[in-house]
């Protein structure tokens, strides 16, 4: 499989800065990914979406940035919040209707 | 948006008896769901595709005789972790396609087994 299972790296920001969480995806071929947030002891929750054809996208206080040349992604968090602390987990799939890989993850802690 | 939802929440079972673990589309049908595996401070890891009606396609690694799959309906998917040993301790998550409005992979809220 393409998951990696590796301890997470993690990130801390002052609170009202803004984040930044980088993803590095190991599929040419992937064409949807997704950003979840996941809380200790929850399942991920859905963030932001973007399609191989999109470059950036954006909602209510974050970004998604998509590299295709060097298979990076990004998720930009504007004035962080406490209630943003959470590992952060990009996931990619080739064609809707398939598996997710998920990326190593990032914790995220955000400093009042 | 969609709602995946799972049972139970959590689990705690002596080493050498089966724990079945139910993941429910609650608004939507789901003809695949995944189900997924988290160790503690790791990411998520893909077990296996759950097809209704057809048999599971497991990803490499995961013992199919051991994580048995069944996709009875279109709303219902079942892990049964058989003859589970404390290794099998983890948090197992399922989610599923939805079609309601935007099409995006929904996550259960998880499933913590412990075994003794």
């Amino acid at each position: 499989g393409e998951s990696v299972g590796l301890h997470l790296p993690t990130l801390s920001v002052q609170e009202g800065d803004n984040s930044i969480i980088n993803c590095a995806y190991s599929n040419s071929a992937s064409d949807y990914f997704i950003w979840y947030k996941q809380e200790s002891g929850k399942g991920p929750q859905f963030i932001i979406d973007i399609r191989s054809n999109m470059d950036k996208r954006q909602g209510q206080r974050v970004t998604v940035l998509l590299n295709k040349t060097v298979k990076h992604l990004s998720l930009q968090i504007a004035a962080t919040q406490p209630g943003d602390s959470a590992v952060y987990f990009c996931a990619e799939t080739v064609n809707t209707g398939n598996q997710f890989y998920f990326g190593t993850g990032t914790s995220l802690t955000v400093i009042p | 948006g969609a709602v995946v939802s799972q049972h139970p929440s959590r689990v705690i079972c002596k080493s050498g008896t089966s724990v079945k673990i139910e993941c429910r589309s609650l608004d939507f049908q789901a003809t695949t769901m995944f189900w997924y595996r988290q160790f503690p401070k790791q990411s998520l890891m893909l077990m296996a595709t759950s097809n209704e009606g057809s048999k599971a396609t497991y990803e490499q690694g995961v013992e199919k005789d051991k994580f048995l799959i069944n996709h009875a309906s279109l709303t219902l998917s079942t892990l049964t972790v058989t003859s589970a040993h404390p290794e099998d301790s983890s948090f197992y998550i399922c989610s599923a396609w939805g079609l309601a409005g935007s099409e995006t992979q929904y996550f259960g809220p998880g499933t913590r087994l412990l075994v003794l």
